[in-house]
């Protein structure tokens, strides 16, 4: 699976936009990127992933550049809760042999202050 | 839908004596996934099972670590001797098939064991 790249951690404020990103230089074809993110020693909570499309749901937006070179996470309206150490990922689409586990790297710690 | 389950949430041993770490999957999945993570770094993948079968234990220590997810019952992460190191998160993630590009892992919230 390809490696990425995260800034160890950010600010936001309260209320505003939150946009993570991530750097993916060596993504193959049949890679995802995938977020998710750990709040304090809680379990990992996925949050959304892409394979080329930009992707929105009810957490976030993933932007993925034409390239697919890299990604931004955009989390619209930041909240206190929001605040966790965030992961992007990529990994291979099914194949013989791909056993689906993710493999997580430092991730940004986002901290939201009000 | 009850989450994936994981007891016991806290586990204190003293040096020398064994761990179980219990996790029950979601309702339907039937492929688990170990995950360790030590005090103030990141999760480390340990092991991934299907229902009586391990497909990829490259993350496994090489001793004293062993998992297992029976036909019937929860799965199995057994630390045999335990020594102060092996004090950390373990966290069990599900997912209902093998998901190589889409769909996602579920986690539970965690057992932390602490060696005396």
């Amino acid at each position: 699976d390809a490696k990425t790249t995260q800034p160890p951690s950010m600010d936001c404020a309260e209320g505003r936009a939150a946009n993570l990103p991530c750097n993916h230089s060596t993504i193959s074809g049949n890679e995802y990127v995938y977020w998710y993110r750990q709040i304090h020693s809680q379990g990992p909570q996925y949050i959304i992933h892409g394979l080329k499309n930009n992707e929105t749901n009810e957490m976030a937006s993933l932007i993925i550049t034409e390239d697919r070179k890299s990604s931004t996470l955009i989390l619209p309206h930041a909240t206190l809760r929001d605040t966790a150490v965030y992961y992007c990922i990529v990994r291979v689409g099914p194949s013989a042999g791909n056993t689906g586990k993710l493999i997580f790297g430092q991730g940004t710690t986002l901290q939201v202050k009000p | 839908n009850a989450g994936v389950m994981q007891n016991p949430r806290h586990l204190v041993r003293r040096r020398g004596q064994e761990a179980r770490l219990r996790c029950s999957p979601m309702k339907g999945h039937s492929h688990v996934y170990w995950y360790r993570q030590l005090p103030e770094e990141g999760l480390k993948f340990m092991v991934y099972l299907q229902k009586e079968n391990i497909i990829d234990e490259s993350g496994m220590p090489k001793e004293r670590f062993s998992a297992e997810f029976p036909k019937e019952g929860p799965s199995i992460l057994r630390i045999q001797q335990v020594v102060r190191g092996d004090s950390a998160a373990y966290f069990c993630a599900s997912s209902p098939v093998r998901t190589g590009g889409s769909g996602e892992l579920f986690f539970g919230e965690g057992s932390r064991l602490t060696v005396l």
